[in-house]
C-alpha cells in the first residue's frame, strides 16, 4: 500500500527546541496539504503546495512555522523555538488536482507534545 | 469566512439504535461537502461526499443529504454497530480554488453493545 505516509508519528521536545516532520505523499499527487489539529477540535488549514510551489499559508501559520516541498514530491514543516501551545497532531494530506472533485488523502499524522 | 457546524459529543448511543448527526455550513461559494471519520488510533478516513445540491453521499451504510436550502449536510445511519465507535468530522471544501477542506470540531460516538 503506498498511502501517505508521515515520519515520526510521535515527536516529543522541549520548548524552545526545533523540530522537522516530514511527509511522503501518495506517487504522482501533486498537491499537498499540511493540517494541525489540537485535542478535542477538527483539522485547521495550515498551507499546500502544488507541485514545489506553496501557494497559500494559513495565519495560524507564524513565522516560526516553515514548509518546504523541493523537488515536487515529499515535504517537511519545520517549527522553530517550539511553545507549548504547538503542541498538536500535524497531518499531511494528498491530492491529484485535475478535473472535478480531487480528493485528499490523510497521513496517520506525528503528534508533537511540547514540554 | 467559510465554516462548518456540527453537534457537540459526545454521543451514546445502543447497538442497532438510530444515528443522526446535525451540520450545518456556511460559505461564499458552492462547497463540496464531506464526512470524515477517525477511528481510535487511526487516521482521518473520508466516509462519504457530496458535490452537488440534492446529491446523497452514502457508505457502509451512513448517508448525507447536500441540502443547499437549508445549508445543511446531516449524518444518518439506520442501525449503528459498535464498530461505528468513533469521531465523526462534518466539512466543507471550496471547489475550484485551492480544495483545502474547512473542518467541523468533531462528535465523538461511542455505541454500546
Amino acid at each position: 500500500d503506498t498511502g501517505v505516509s508521515q515520519d515520526p508519528r510521535h515527536k516529543i521536545t522541549k520548548r524552545g527546541q526545533n523540530v522537522t516532520f516530514r511527509c511522503d505523499p501518495i506517487s504522482e499527487h501533486n498537491r499537498l496539504y499540511w493540517y494541525r489539529q489540537t485535542l478535542g477540535q477538527g483539522p485547521e488549514f495550515l498551507t499546500y503546495f502544488q507541485n514545489e510551489a506553496q501557494l497559500e499559508k494559513s495565519r495560524l501559520l507564524s513565522d516560526r512555522f516553515s514548509a518546504e516541498r523541493p523537488k515536487g514530491s515529499f515535504s517537511t514543516l519545520e517549527i522553530q523555538r517550539t511553545e507549548q501551545g504547538d503542541s498538536a497532531m500535524y497531518l499531511c494530506a494528498s491530492s491529484f488536482a485535475g478535473e472535478g472533485y480531487n480528493e485528499q488523502f490523510f497521513g496517520p499524522g506525528t503528534r508533537l507534545t511540547v514540554l | 469566512g467559510d465554516s462548518v457546524t456540527q453537534m457537540e459529543g459526545p454521543v451514546t448511543l445502543s447497538e442497532e439504535a438510530f444515528l443522526t448527526i446535525n451540520c450545518t455550513y456556511t460559505a461564499t461559494g458552492y462547497p463540496s461537502l464531506f464526512w470524515y471519520v477517525q477511528y481510535p488510533g487511526e487516521g482521518l478516513q473520508l466516509l462519504l461526499k457530496a458535490t452537488k445540491a440534492d446529491d446523497k453521499g452514502s457508505n457502509k451504510g451512513f448517508e448525507a443529504t447536500y441540502r443547499k436550502e437549508t445549508t445543511s449536510f446531516h449524518l444518518e445511519k439506520g442501525s449503528v454497530q459498535v464498530s461505528d465507535s468513533a469521531v465523526y468530522f462534518c466539512a466543507l471544501s471550496d471547489r475550484g480554488r485551492d480544495d483545502k477542506i474547512i473542518f467541523g470540531k468533531g462528535t465523538r460516538l461511542h455505541i454500546l453493545p
